[in-house]
């Protein structure tokens, strides 16, 4: 079955810790995204990777910090620099072509709640 | 940056209904993707278009990207319990390399 699994379904942190979320896909798709999701809002791009080893800022990275060791896995870093991580994070994997992303599968989600 | 505005916000209608929600931008994207989003769940991608005008259907679902290149639409035939939900577009536009996505259309369907 191929898709996209993240991981924990939830997660609950004490506030000044960082905490990181586990995304692999088996989609053998090269660009990897990380998205946050607020109440009543559109999904906004965190960080983005098209291939390993290499990754671009999103519109709102500060406070994450993300790693792509293996084209299978894009893990997330929440940091205690980040000032409103309590939020519903969602990955999403897609092809590559001529320079830009196309169709984006995305994980179940993993909702974080810092307290 | 990209910006897509998305309406209506919400729709709450009553089951056999068709439903119709769009999104526009003021600039020119040259792919629209729309999802729809269960509570508590990662957006399921339901159609993909990518020429000025192409009609695409899936089941009772059809999308249409804008002739002007700076529009798309969904409608929803014959509209069902299990449709209830958030509908999000998303769009590339020319000259960007990532996705814009909408806020979001949550509909709901009264039985």
């Amino acid at each position: 079955d191929g898709g996209i699994t993240q991981s924990p379904k939830y997660l609950f942190r004490k506030e000044g810790q960082n905490v990181t979320l586990s995304c692999e896909q088996n989609l053998n798709h090269d660009a990897m995204y990380w998205y946050r999701q607020d109440p009543g809002q559109g999904l906004r791009l965190i960080y983005y990777s098209q291939i390993v080893n290499d990754f671009q800022k999103g519109d709102i990275a500060e406070g994450y910090s993300v790693s792509r060791e293996k084209k299978e896995s894009f893990p997330l870093t929440v940091t205690s620099a980040q000032k409103n991580p309590t939020a519903f994070y969602l990955c999403a994997s897609s092809p590559w072509m001529q320079g830009a992303s196309y169709e984006q599968y995305f994980g179940p989600g993993t909702r974080l709640t810092v307290t | 940056g990209q910006q897509l505005n998305q309406s209506p916000q919400s729709m709450f209608i009553q089951e056999g209904e068709d439903v119709s929600m769009n999104c526009t931008s003021s600039s020119i994207f040259n792919t629209w993707l729309w999802y729809k989003q269960d509570p508590g769940e990662g957006p399921v991608l339901l159609i993909a278009l990518y020429k000025a005008g192409e009609l695409t259907s899936n089941g009772r679902l059809t999308a249409q990207f804008g002739i002007t290149r700076k529009d798309s639409f969904l409608n929803i035939s014959a509209s069902i319990p299990s449709d209830v939900g958030i509908y999000f577009c998303a769009g590339r536009q020319s000259g960007y390399s990532t996705l814009t996505f909408g806020k979001g259309t949550m509909l709901l369907v009264s039985p």
